[in-house]
Formats: structure tokens, sequence, C-alpha cells
């Protein structure tokens, strides 16, 4: 079975501050697949990124940026100069190659302050 | 355009009624998916289909009852709603998986379901 925590419920910060969003999975899988989904107050998913397991480059997009550690099992989401827009809640979701759905971390809050 | 719609948006009822939610993708997909999302936020598979045949049915009561007409279309039916159903209902869709693996999925902007 496939497992996502991100042990952080809530993060608040003052604009432009970096904050880094943890994901830790676990799966007996060695092909797999990593997802990040933001959710805005307004209530619909927003998918971000998804990587798969063999691919352990970090990446970059924008403020975005995604650290893939196949050796702690994590794949950690930094927003960098944050703004009062990324607030929203954050899902790192994780999928089997043949799971045909995407098992979701509980999800993290942040929250923006200006 | 949307990609992925649903409706109604908002479906407000009493206990012991019947409802139906009904989504649409024009994005060509062939997989598509519905999950529900509790009052902590928490976002679960309810049911999977693939070019219109059922991959997953994931431990879901039976007074659920998907069904997919076409490839564009995946619809849930709801029967003798209970007070635990209150939740948001979230479709989505995605390429099927391939060689390339699973691909990301695309969701609707969900169906916020309140049973009294």
């Amino acid at each position: 079975a496939q497992k996502v925590t991100q042990a952080q419920t809530e993060i608040s910060v003052v604009e432009k501050e970096d904050v880094t969003l943890d994901c830790v999975y676990e799966t007996r899988d060695t092909t797999y697949y990593l997802f990040w989904y933001k959710q805005p107050p307004s209530g619909e998913l927003v998918f971000l990124i998804r990587r798969n397991s063999f691919d352990e480059q970090n990446e970059i997009s924008g403020r975005y940026s995604w650290n893939f550690q196949k050796s702690t099992s994590s794949f950690n989401f930094t927003i960098t100069a944050s703004q009062v827009v990324d607030s929203a809640v954050y899902f790192c979701a994780l999928s089997g190659r043949n799971d045909y759905k995407l098992s979701f971390g509980a999800g993290t809050t942040v929250t923006v302050r200006a | 355009d949307t990609a992925v719609s649903q409706t109604p948006k908002y479906l407000v009822t009493q206990m012991g009624n019947d409802k139906s939610i009904k989504c649409e993708q024009n994005l060509g997909h062939d997989t598509m998916y519905w999950y529900k999302q509790d009052s902590k936020k928490f976002l679960k598979i309810m049911f999977s289909y693939n070019n219109k045949e059922l991959i997953i049915n994931e431990t879901v009561p039976n007074r659920f009852s998907p069904k997919s007409p076409d490839k564009a279309h995946l619809n849930l039916h709801i029967n003798s709603l209970e007070l635990g159903d209150s939740a948001v209902y979230f479709c989505a869709s995605s390429q099927e998986s391939g060689l390339a693996g699973p691909h990301e999925q695309y969701f609707g902007p969900g169906t916020r379901l309140t049973v009294t």
C-alpha cells in the first residue's frame, strides 16, 4: 500500500519569506510517481508537478522548487519569496505504476501574511 | 472552456434521499476518477474508470454507484444519503497509464454535498 505523510499541518509565514513543505512517502514499488497539488481557498485542485522515481533531479519552476531524495523517501517543495496568493492547502501524492489512483497526504495549509 | 466540469457545485439534501453528481471532461482522456474530500481536507479515491470500465472500487458502500456512459462522462449516483456522506466530491481525469506510467490528473471544481 502507498502511504504519504505530510507532517506539517499548518505553516504561517510573512510575505517574501521562503517556505518548505515536507513530504515523506512509503511504497514497495520500485517504479512510482510523485505529485504535488495546490488547493487555494476557492477549492479547486491545481496540478503542480509530476516526478517519477527514476528522475532524482531537482526541479525549479519560477518561485517553486522541488527536492526529490530517494534515499530518505522525501519529495519536498519550496516556495521562494512567498506571496499572499500562495496561501493554499498543498497536497503531496503518490501513485504506483498501475495504481489508477493517487494516494494523498493529509495536506499542509500555508498562510502567507502581507 | 472548462476541462473537467461537475454539476451541481452545491447540493443540499435530506437524509434518505437519492442524488446524482455529473462529471464531464473535454480533454480526450481515457481514465476518470471520483475522490471524496472530508471535512479535514483528506482526499481519498472512491472509483477509477478506464475506457468506461471500472478499475477501482475502493471499499465504497454500495449506495454509491458510478456510471460511465462514455469516456467523457462519469456520473455518481448516491442512494439513501446519510449524514456521513457530507463532503466535497471531486471528479478527475487523466490520460491512460502507459509506458510512461500514470499521468497527472486534472480535477473538476468539486461538488459540496451537505446532508441534513
